[in-house]
């Protein structure tokens, strides 16, 4: 069946540093990819999304690109903040009707000033 | 305003009561779908409905019992919880694509804790 692997947490990061979290998946098909940001207190919201191989999504500095050879999906910044503080999610989704999300164990990332 | 609302926001109950978890979305979607997060484990997903229809059943005990009598809204009734029930309830939304594509939207939860 079809699951996603996420870097084990917690990351902590001073503000400014390169952020990378790392996310390789399992699937058939072609699968759509994602991530998604839980900040505290609140539900998860989408960050970005790939569909096809070789994609790039971005959205407020990050960027992931969707990578088939490797089957990895990797989440970076260049530079983080500490508004960034939050866990991160990885998922994958395919197939028709009801999107059938598969998420990572997600990763707490804190960022300190 | 995240286009998903649910209520309540925070629920304590005894585990003999029977309360309900309500979910509305205002975003045209026609899929719904209720998870469940608890603490160190990865979402899990409970019910999914698809144009009212539920289409996903994973393996979720009988005292949730899940409803969706359109489009806009899902329930998630509950009656003789555990402790082991206490957790973070998601509702998210979609339209259901051809393709897998199309993201889910969430609602913040409702903070579930079973005394």
């Amino acid at each position: 069946g079809n699951s996603v692997t996420q870097m084990e947490g917690p990351v902590t990061l001073s503000e400014e540093a390169f952020l990378t979290i790392n996310c390789t998946y399992t699937a058939t098909g072609y699968p759509s990819l994602f991530w998604y940001v839980q900040y505290p207190g609140e539900g998860l919201q989408l960050l970005l999304k790939a569909t096809k191989a070789d994609d790039k999504g971005s959205n407020k500095g990050f960027e992931a690109t969707y990578r088939k050879e490797t089957t990895s999906f990797h989440l970076e910044k260049g530079s983080v903040q500490v508004s960034d503080s939050a866990v991160y999610f990885c998922a994958l989704s395919g197939g028709q009707g009801a999107q059938k999300l598969v998420f990572g164990q997600g990763t707490r990332l804190t960022i300190n000033p | 305003e995240t286009g998903v609302t649910q209520t309540p926001r925070h629920l304590v109950m005894g585990m003999t009561n029977k309360k309900s978890l309500k979910c509305e979305q205002h975003l045209g979607h026609n899929a719904m779908y209720w998870y469940k997060q608890s603490a160190k484990k990865p979402l899990e997903l409970m019910f999914v409905y698809n144009f009212k229809e539920q289409t996903e059943n994973n393996s979720v005990p009988s005292r949730f019992s899940p409803e969706c009598p359109n489009s806009s809204h899902l329930f998630l009734h509950l009656h003789t919880l555990q402790p082991e029930d206490s957790a973070l309830y998601l509702c998210a939304s979609s339209l259901a694509g051809t393709s897998g594509n199309q993201p889910q939207h969430f609602g913040d939860g409702t903070r579930l804790s079973i005394l």
